[in-house]
C-alpha cells in the first residue's frame, strides 16, 4: 500500500517562502498525479495544484498562479510544493494527496479522486 | 469553475440514525465525476465514494452515494459513533478540481 510522508512543517514569516516535501513509499508514484490541498484553520478544502511525475505536467489553481510551484523528483519518489511571498492568510495544513488519472481535461490534465493523503504539514506564517 | 455547494451545513444525529448528505453542482459534473471524503480532527481526509456511487477500498457499505448531473447524495444508512465527522464532496470532471464547504455530522 502506497503511504505518503510529509515534511516541512513550521513557522514562517511574511513575505518569506515555504517548501514542504511528500515522499512516496510502497507503491506507485510516476504514473499517478500528485496534488495539494491545504486547509486553513477551522476550514474546508482547498486545491491548490498538482503535477503527473510520468509526463512532467503541472496544473495550478488560478489563485495560487505565480506563487505556488510544483514539483517532482521520480528518482526519490518525492513530490515539492513551493509557496512564495508568504501572508498571514496562508497560514494551513498543507496536505498532499495522490490522484486517479481518470479524466482527460481541456486544460491538459488528467483529474481524478484522490487516495491516499499524506499526513499533513502545518505552516504558519507569523512575524 | 464548478463550484460545489453541500447541505446542510450541520446534521445532528443520533446513533443508527440515517444521514443524508447533499452536494449540488454549479454546473453538470460529466460522467459523474464525483468523490466523496470524510475528515476526523486532526486527520486528513479518507476517500469514501468515487464516480459518485463506487465505494473506495475498505469503506463499508452503511456508506452508499448517488446522484448524477448537478446533484449527487451521500447516504449514510446507520449512523455508527466513528461516523460522526466532517465530509466533503469533491469534483474532478473538469479544472479547477473544486471540493465542496463541507457538512459536519454531530452527535445529536
Amino acid at each position: 500500500q502506497v503511504q505518503l510522508v510529509q515534511s516541512g512543517a513550521g513557522v514562517k514569516k511574511p513575505g518569506s517562502s515555504v517548501k514542504v516535501s511528500c515522499k512516496a513509499s510502497g507503491g506507485s508514484f510516476s504514473s499517478y498525479s500528485i496534488t495539494w490541498v491545504r486547509q486553513a484553520p477551522g476550514q474546508g478544502l482547498e486545491w491548490m495544484g498538482g503535477i503527473i511525475p510520468i509526463f512532467g505536467t503541472t496544473n495550478y489553481a488560478q489563485k495560487f498562479q505565480g506563487r505556488v510551484t510544483i514539483t517532482a523528483d521520480e528518482s526519490t519518489s518525492t513530490a515539492y510544493m513551493e509557496l512564495s511571498s508568504l501572508r498571514s492568510e496562508d497560514t494551513a495544513v498543507y496536505y498532499c494527496a495522490r490522484g486517479r488519472l481518470l479524466n482527460y481535461d481541456s486544460s491538459g490534465y488528467y483529474l481524478g479522486w484522490f487516495d491516499p493523503w499524506g499526513q499533513g504539514a502545518l505552516v504558519i506564517v507569523s512575524s | 469553475e464548478i463550484v460545489l455547494t453541500q447541505s446542510p451545513g450541520t446534521l445532528s444525529l443520533s446513533p443508527g440514525e440515517r444521514a443524508t448528505l447533499s452536494c449540488r453542482a454549479s454546473q453538470s459534473v460529466s460522467s459523474s465525476y464525483l468523490a466523496w471524503y470524510q475528515q476526523k480532527p486532526g486527520q486528513a481526509p479518507r476517500p469514501l465514494i468515487y464516480g459518485a456511487s463506487s465505494r473506495a477500498t475498505g469503506i463499508p457499505d452503511r456508506f452508499s452515494g448517488s446522484g448524477s448531473g448537478t446533484d449527487f447524495t451521500l447516504t449514510i444508512s446507520r449512523l455508527e459513533p466513528e461516523d460522526f465527522a466532517v465530509y466533503y464532496c469533491q469534483q474532478y470532471g473538469s479544472s479547477p478540481e473544486t471540493f465542496g464547504q463541507g457538512t459536519k455530522v454531530e452527535i445529536k
